[in-house]
């Protein structure tokens, strides 16, 4: 199975900060990433698919990249409302597997 | 517009048979594949398993010799079933189109 490492389980940041998120796969699976926010008793929301598409309604401020078989999640200006825990899912062989998730606080 | 809803019994009883439905609505299930994730308190999420536009279905390996998801396309209905269950399958169980839309979740709690 494709193992995707979330290597920060918390992180804490101020308000109109940039923040980056990282999800390293253990082997290449190409575009084949998505990356979720998921909110205290609410199922997760896609944010990007293919490792740097924008999902519709989702804010500009968030966008997607990769180097290789790293991936990375960026928050432009972090707002209130981005608070929650992030998770990248591999879609590109099965089992698809996610991210242990970080966990994303307001300092 | 695209919407799931998991339904299911709440309560199991350990060594039974858990039984869970998603309901469908604005998309059919012969040209988009759902996939169940479950995510036990506190903790992260698991893909359990998929089952395909075709009809065909991948299983998470761990869970492959309990689960099994089948559908029926005149309902836009995708069940779940998982036997022996345990303890440790107390979770939230989501059902999601190829996990971009996703149900708002069913509690499951085994317990005697």
């Amino acid at each position: 199975d494709i193992q995707m490492t979330q290597s920060l389980a918390s992180l804490s940041a101020s308000l109109e900060e940039i923040v980056t998120i990282t999800c390293q796969a253990s082997q290449d699976i190409g575009n084949w990433l998505a990356w979720y926010q998921q909110k205290p008793g609410k199922s997760p929301q896609l944010l990007i698919h293919s490792a740097t598409s924008l999902a519709d309604g989702i804010p500009s401020r968030f966008s997607g990249s990769r180097s290789g078989t790293q991936y990375s999640l960026k928050i432009s200006r972090l707002q209130v409302e981005d608070t929650g825990i992030y998770y990248c899912l591999q879609r590109y062989s099965n089992p698809w597997t996610f991210g242990g998730g970080t966990k994303l606080e307001l300092k | 517009q695209v919407q799931l809803k998991e339904s299911g019994p709440g309560l199991v009883k350990p060594s039974l048979t858990l039984s869970l439905t998603c309901t469908v609505s604005g998309f059919s299930l012969s040209s988009y594949g759902v996939i169940w994730v479950r995510q036990p308190p506190g903790k992260g999420l698991e893909w359990m398993g998929v089952i395909w536009g075709n009809g065909n279905t991948n299983y998470n390996s761990a869970l492959k010799s309990r689960l099994s998801i089948s559908r029926d396309t005149s309902k836009s209905q995708v069940f779940l079933k998982m036997n022996n269950l345990q303890t440790e399958d107390t979770a939230m169980y989501f059902c999601a189109r190829s996990a971009d839309f996703w149900g708002p979740g069913t509690m499951v709690t085994v317990s005697s």
